[in-house]
């Protein structure tokens, strides 16, 4: 068990509203990532951060920001959501000092559904 | 952006078959090559990290090869159950901020 929370799991929400999705990590590791999976693409990185306050993008960050103003919490925010952003969005980190270079650990993914 | 390639798609074996799997990557820029293995309604796990050029890992019937010069890895299921029935998913890593660039997996059904 990683120790990575998210939340909510599951929301259905209109378009053109604000969502946030929430990661949150009991062993405070420095990476935390944010995926997106469809069908046809896998996953997808959306952001990541390597420490609070430090974030960059992803391959599909338009349409999504990032706040990490703790260790343990990644906050991934869809400003105004559209029908394109419905997905299943998956928390990862890696675990600090492991063995195996870069190995992800997943949360248990959040569905958004943007009618 | 990376191109990482799996194949097939999908595949659909009888429980005790034997199956394999290919993830083509870029030949340059290698860190690491990553295998997942991604069950319904759970979250992906990691079945090997694989740095070195000819790699070899196991893991019970499972086991994984590495060419990073030809940029291509084989993932290797035993006696196929129908328990392996999953997304298998292999990850291209260049090392830099420890980001991962996904293939879109294969799919395996294992039948009785």
């Amino acid at each position: 068990d990683a120790g990575i929370t998210q939340s909510p799991r599951h929301k259905v929400t209109e378009t053109g509203t604000p969502v946030t999705l929430r990661c949150h990590q009991t062993e405070n590791h420095r990476y935390m990532y944010w995926y997106r999976q469809d069908p046809g693409h896998g996953l997808r990185l959306i952001h990541y951060s390597y420490g609070v306050k430090d974030t960059d993008k992803g391959e599909v960050s338009d349409g999504y920001s990032v706040s990490r103003s703790k260790t343990e919490d990644f906050l991934l925010t869809l400003e105004s959501a559209t029908s394109s952003q419905t997905s299943v969005y998956f928390c990862a980190i890696i675990r600090d000092g492991q063995v195996a270079p870069g190995e992800l650990f997943f949360g248990e993914g959040s569905r958004l559904t943007v009618l | 952006i990376l191109n990482v390639e799996q194949s097939p798609q999908s595949l659909h074996v009888q429980e005790g078959d034997s199956t394999n799997f290919t993830c083509s990557f870029p030949s340059s820029n290698f860190y690491a090559l990553h295998w997942y293995r991604w069950e319904t309604a759970k979250s992906p796990e990691a079945l090997f990290v694989m740095t070195l050029n000819g790699d070899e890992k196991k893991k019970g019937r499972i086991s994984a090869t590495l060419n990073t010069k030809e940029g291509y890895s084989y993932l290797y299921i035993k006696g196929s159950q129908p328990e392996d029935s999953a997304t298998y998913l292999c990850a291209f890593h260049t090392g830099t901020a420890s980001k991962l660039t996904f293939g879109t997996g294969t799919r395996l059904q294992v039948t009785l």
